[in-house]
């Protein structure tokens, strides 16, 4: 089966520009996640997503950074405006949900915000 | 709270030695605890699971809830096990909260 796709692989851009990632889960997957990872951390979870609605976005800084899963499948990330510290690598991953816990990841995006 | 530590950063063992990656947690309830692993230039993908309870690239990770460890355990290290390691503990809403990684460098 395909893996869970991202774009793009790397990109570069001066603060305060606007940026923008797309995630396609595996087909089937219910459960979407973006993960923010700086260098160094583990992963941390910025939103989540069960089919189109949003379950958790906690950890999301909504003044910067929006997302959405319009039809329940592919998902954008935005940041606008960036910042420096927005530089990390932004990862997608999906699971089929609930208990069917186990992520599958795409390669991520690095971002570098100059 | 909800935690996860990895207390080493990096760990550098030679080949053939045994390995072991330590993950501690804190969690009030019945912990779901998994191991991944993130190869050079590869994408972060599940080594295992303890429900799973299954031995996988000859790794083992046993929960001891007593001591709130989930360490991953190998006993011969190969080269090809150089990588970047996570443990992660499922929380609610079936979310992942993650340590912050240990980097294993097998030496020849």
């Amino acid at each position: 089966e395909a893996g869970v796709a991202q774009s793009p692989r790397y990109k570069i851009i001066e603060k305060r520009q606007s940026v923008a990632f797309w995630c396609n889960p595996i087909s089937g997957h219910a459960t979407l996640y973006w993960y923010q990872q700086i260098l160094g951390q583990g992963p941390k979870l910025l939103i989540q997503f069960q089919n189109n609605g949003v379950v958790d976005d906690s950890q999301l800084p909504k003044d910067r950074f929006s997302a959405e899963r319009l039809k329940g499948v592919d998902s954008t990330l935005k940041i606008q405006p960036a910042k420096l510290e927005d530089s990390a690598v932004y990862l997608c991953a999906s699971s089929l949900g609930g208990s069917r816990n186990i992520q599958y990841f795409g390669a991520g995006t690095r971002l570098s915000v100059l | 709270a909800q935690r996860v530590t990895q207390p080493e950063k990096l760990l550098s063992v030679f080949k053939g030695a045994p390995v072991e990656l330590k993950c501690n947690y804190s969690y009030s309830g019945s912990p779901e605890l998994f191991w991944y692993v993130q190869y050079s230039r590869q994408r972060l993908q599940l080594l295992l699971r303890h429900i799973s309870r299954e031995s996988i690239k000859g790794f083992t990770a046993d929960l001891n809830k007593g001591e709130t460890s989930f360490h991953l355990k190998k006993p011969f290290a190969q080269e090809e096990d150089s990588a970047m390691y996570y443990c992660a503990l499922s929380g609610s809403n079936y979310q992942l909260i993650w340590g912050a990684g240990t980097k294993l460098i097998i030496k020849p």
